[in-house]
C-alpha cells in the first residue's frame, strides 16, 4: 500500500540553525500538507501547497518556514532560524486531489532544538 | 470547523467491540466526520469518514445520526494494537486543514 515517508526520523539541531525536513508524498497525490505537535499537545495544521504554491496556511507558518517541491517526488519544509519552541513532531501528509480530499500522513520527523 | 467534543479517555476489552463516541452539534449541512487515530507519537492514521450515511470498511463502521449531531466509530473486534488516542474531526469540504482536537484515548486491555 503506497504511504508517505518522511526523513529523517529524528534530527537534533542548535537554535538559530537551519534545518529541512523532508517528505516525499503518495506519487499519484497533487496535495501536499504539514502539521506539526509539541509533545503533549494537538496536532497543529502548518500549511497546504499545491501546484507550487501555497494554497493555505496557519498563523504558525510565519516568515521563518518555508515549503518546496525541489523535484518530482520531494516536498520540503525549511526552518530558517530555529527556536527552541520548534521542537515537535512534523508530519507531512498529502491527499490525491484537492479541499476536503482524505489526508494520508508519514511517519513525522522529531525536531530536537537544544 | 464545527467543534467536536469527545469523552478523555475509554477501555475496551481485547475481542470485544468498541464505541467511540463523537458529539458535534454545530455541525453544518456540508461538513464531513472524519476519524483518525494516532499510535504512540506516530503520524495520524486516517480510519474512516462520512456526510451523512454510515460507512463501513476494513478498518470501522461510522454510524452518524440523523440529525448529524453526533457520530460513533466501531471498531468491531478491538485489539491490544487499537491501543490509540482516536480524534473525530468535523470537517468543511472548502479547506485544506484538518484541526485536530485532544481525541479519546483508547486502551484495550487482555
Amino acid at each position: 500500500e503506497p504511504e508517505v515517508t518522511q526523513t529523517p526520523s529524528h534530527q537534533v539541531t542548535q537554535m538559530g540553525q537551519e534545518v529541512i525536513l523532508r517528505c516525499v508524498p503518495i506519487s499519484n497525490h497533487l496535495y501536499f500538507y504539514w502539521y506539526r505537535q509539541i509533545l503533549g499537545q494537538k496536532v497543529e495544521f502548518l500549511v497546504s501547497f499545491y501546484n507550487n504554491e501555497i494554497s493555505e496556511k496557519s498563523e504558525i507558518f510565519d516568515d521563518q518556514f518555508s515549503v518546496e517541491r525541489p523535484d518530482g517526488s520531494n516536498f520540503t519544509l525549511k526552518i530558517r532560524s530555529t527556536k527552541l519552541e520548534d521542537s515537535a513532531m512534523y508530519f507531512c501528509a498529502s491527499s490525491e486531489v484537492g479541499r476536503g480530499d482524505t489526508q494520508y500522513f508519514g511517519p513525522g520527523t522529531r525536531l530536537t532544538v537544544l | 470547523d464545527a467543534k467536536t467534543t469527545q469523552p478523555t479517555s475509554m477501555d475496551c476489552a481485547e475481542g470485544r467491540a468498541a464505541n467511540l463516541p463523537c458529539n458535534h452539534s454545530t455541525i453544518s449541512g456540508n461538513e464531513y466526520v472524519y476519524w483518525y487515530r494516532q499510535i504512540h507519537s506516530q503520524g495520524p492514521q486516517y480510519i474512516i469518514h462520512g456526510l451523512k450515511n454510515n460507512e463501513t470498511n476494513e478498518m470501522a463502521s461510522l454510524i452518524i445520526t440523523e440529525d448529524r449531531k453526533s457520530s460513533t466509530l466501531i471498531l468491531p473486534h478491538a485489539t491490544l494494537r487499537d491501543t490509540a488516542v482516536y480524534y473525530c474531526i468535523v470537517r468543511f469540504p472548502y479547506t485544506d486543514k484538518l484541526i485536530f482536537g485532544t481525541g479519546t484515548r483508547l486502551q484495550v486491555f487482555p
